[in-house]
């Protein structure tokens, strides 16, 4: 079975705060790995997306990915209020066919 | 119309019922999906059309049954649902099948009752 795991919250930081989520998966052959966002009663959106190794940056977010630990994660930088969702991993599963397979999220709070 | 629309946004439903969920890709994209959404687990995949033609069926029950007439146009027909079927049904896209394209594209979702 293969499975991504992620910390469900929530986790809380204060506005202007680095914001830390962190994912892991268990199948070695996925090459392809994205981020969402899901704002309560929303629909997921796409947010980053990450291929090789390292970091990648985009405005003020940064997903990081080592596949040797099997480890994605995304830094928020000077969290915003408008930044409170769930954030949901998702990994592509390695083969012909790719599709997504999700974690449960992680609740994401800024306070004021 | 933008995206991926879904309709209707919610529905309650009895559990003799029928009923169909439509989605719509205005993407121009070649593969479209229906997840679940239940409350604290993971997104389920369900079923995955590739240039209208199914390429899996994740073990889901056959009171579920999707139908892809051209690449634009998904549904999902429910029948006999259970109460635990309730939950929040996504549609998305994506350029090809499998995720090696860019991701998916989420419609709004419909957020199905099972009475």
């Amino acid at each position: 079975q293969k499975e991504v795991e992620q910390n469900s919250g929530p986790l809380s930081v204060p506005e202007g705060a680095i914001a830390s989520l962190n994912c892991t998966y268990s199948d070695r052959g996925s090459q392809s790995f994205f981020w969402y966002r899901q704002y309560s009663g929303k629909s997921p959106e796409l947010i980053m997306s990450i291929y090789s190794n390292g970091d990648k940056e985009d405005g003020r977010f940064t997903a990081q990915l080592n596949k040797a630990s099997q480890y994605v994660s995304l830094l928020i930088r000077d969290s915003q209020p408008s930044d409170s969702a769930t954030y949901l991993c998702a990994v592509a599963e390695g083969g012909s066919q790719g599709n997504l397979i999700f974690g449960k999220g992680t609740k994401l709070s800024v306070k004021p | 119309e933008t995206g991926v629309t879904q309709t209707p946004r919610h529905l309650v439903m009895g559990m003799t019922n029928k009923k169909s969920l439509k989605c719509e890709q205005h993407l121009g994209h070649n593969a479209m999906y229906w997840y679940k959404q239940s409350a604290k687990k993971p997104l389920e995949l369900m079923f995955v059309y590739s240039l209208e033609e199914r390429v899996e069926n994740n073990s889901v029950p056959s009171r579920f049954s999707p139908e892809c007439p051209n690449s634009s146009h998904l549904f999902l027909h429910l029948h006999t649902l259970q109460p635990e079927d309730s939950a929040l049904y996504l549609c998305a896209s994506s350029q090809d099948a499998g995720a090696e394209s860019g991701g998916y594209t989420f419609g709004s979702g419909t957020r199905l009752t099972v009475v």
